[in-house]
């Protein structure tokens, strides 16, 4: 699975969009972005995943760039609870295997009142 | 919430006494995973099922088993504990799409 950087901490005014940029340079044809934040002392929550389109659900929008190396999760109108550690990862999807999810780092989102 | 729930949600062992772990889901999918966190390591995989009686191991299975005689229940054992083990414990299942939801967390101590 490709590698991805991110940002070790971003703030975000609530109310406010928060953008959670995503570095996968080095990503293959084949490979899915997904995203994943954890609320501290929670599990790991999904939030979307996207191939090579931008995607939007209730939680929030995808955007990949044409050249699918780097992708921004928007969360359209930041809250207090959004406040979490927010997971980029890439992985590949439909080979019909097992493979484990791989967290890195992650971005911790802080959203102030 | 993808239906998925463990238990104990958080106990306290001695070292040397077996303790079981439970992931129950109610959505019938076929891969379970458990995975432990620790500070600095992040999420690794510990074991996980692809159906009924049919399981394999992950990056730090030493020290773990694990059983799937039902679909809805993965039993994650550590059969005698250690220290080391003092962890928090997620289980996670697997849809169609490939897309993991994970339970709300075990935090297990060993003292």
């Amino acid at each position: 699975d490709a590698k991805t950087t991110q940002p070790t901490s971003m703030d975000c005014a609530e109310g406010r969009a928060a953008n959670l940029p995503c570095n996968h340079s080095t990503i293959s044809g084949n490979e899915y972005v997904y995203w994943y934040r954890q609320i501290h002392s929670q599990g790991p929550q999904y939030i979307i995943h996207g191939l090579k389109n931008n995607e939007t659900n209730e939680m929030a929008s995808l955007i990949i760039t044409e050249d699918r190396k780097s992708s921004t999760l928007i969360l359209p109108h930041a809250t207090l609870r959004d406040t979490a550690v927010y997971y980029c990862i890439v992985r590949v999807a439909g080979t019909g295997s097992a493979r484990q999810l791989t967290f890195g780092s992650g971005t911790q989102l802080t959203v102030l009142p | 919430d993808a239906g998925i729930t463990q238990s104990p949600r958080h106990k306290v062992t001695e070292t040397g006494t077996p303790v079981t772990l439970r992931c129950h889901q109610t959505e019938n999918h076929r891969y379970m995973y458990w995975y432990r966190q620790d500070p600095g390591h992040g999420l690794r995989l510990i074991h996980y099922s692809y159906g009924v009686k049919d399981t394999d191991k992950g990056e730090v299975s030493d020290g773990y088993s694990v059983s799937r005689s039902k679909t809805e229940d993965f039993l994650l054992t550590l059969e005698s504990a250690t220290s080391s083990q003092t962890s928090v414990y997620f289980c996670a299942i697997r849809d169609f799409q490939e897309t993991q939801y994970f339970g709300p967390g075990t935090r297990l101590l060993v003292l």
